[in-house]
């Protein structure tokens, strides 16, 4: 298993203003996945981040709304832009099990990130 | 597209006692990973229990096990002498073998363990 940590646990922003979440894993991994999950809801898929090349976003998400970096294997950051209360959620990372080499299947979750969004 | 169906929200289930939490899934894979994930009030999601698509023999880890029915797509989860730390949020998942695959979830049970 691999062994997430993920900054900032928590925080209140305002209107209007763009906050960058931080996830750094214990060992290098290929493929790290940024999650939405609203209140009471499930987990919604932003983007696949992979070491080297641009994020994937899924359907409903934009590069210019929720910029992804993936500087190397273990770190990768997501910046929820221009944020309106809408984007009140808990956004979580992820990474798939196996390492540089496989897919076991199975996500492994940091702890997440709550944003209020006044 | 897959799809995975949880139809029971919310459940409760008195501390000792075993309760089952019900999931089916849409595929045309033959090949994919079941898990069962629980996020309990911490907000970290934690995978209780995973089946592989090709096993027959359904997957246990401690009190907790799973009935895989492939060709009804059932995937439930049975949780054997509830503890109150079992209190949390649990979510059915599907995955297709595959590199490129993404983890699809379903809409969760909130599973509540009284005394």
């Amino acid at each position: 298993s691999a062994v997430i940590s993920q900054k900032p646990s928590r925080d209140i922003c305002q209107r209007g203003t763009s906050l960058t979440i931080q996830c750094q894993v214990d060992s290098q991994v290929t493929m790290m996945f940024w999650y939405r999950q609203q209140p009471g809801q499930s987990l919604t898929l932003i983007a696949t981040a992979n070491q080297g090349s641009e994020a994937t976003y899924e359907s409903g998400f934009v590069i210019d709304k929720f910029p992804i970096s993936r500087p190397n294997l273990t770190f990768s950051t997501l910046t929820v832009s221009n944020m309106s209360p809408e984007d009140s959620s808990i956004y979580l990372c992820s990474v798939a099990g196996g390492g540089l080499f496989s897919n076991t299947g199975e996500l492994f979750f940091g702890e997440g990130s709550r944003l209020t969004v006044l | 597209a897959q799809t995975v169906t949880q139809s029971q929200p919310e459940m409760s289930v008195q501390e000792a006692e075993t309760v089952t939490l019900s999931c089916t899934y849409d595929t045309s894979e033959s090949n994919y990973y079941l898990f069962w994930y629980k996020q309990p009030p911490s907000r970290q999601m934690i995978l209780v229990i995973r089946q592989e698509a090709y096993k027959q023999q359904n997957a246990t880890e401690n009190r907790f096990s799973v009935n895989f029915q492939k060709a009804a797509k059932s995937f439930s989860l049975k949780i054997s002498d509830s503890q109150l730390g079992d209190t949390a949020m649990y979510f059915c998942a599907f995955i297709p073998y595959g590199t490129a695959s993404k983890l699809t979830f379903g809409t969760g049970t909130r599973l509540q363990v009284t005394l």
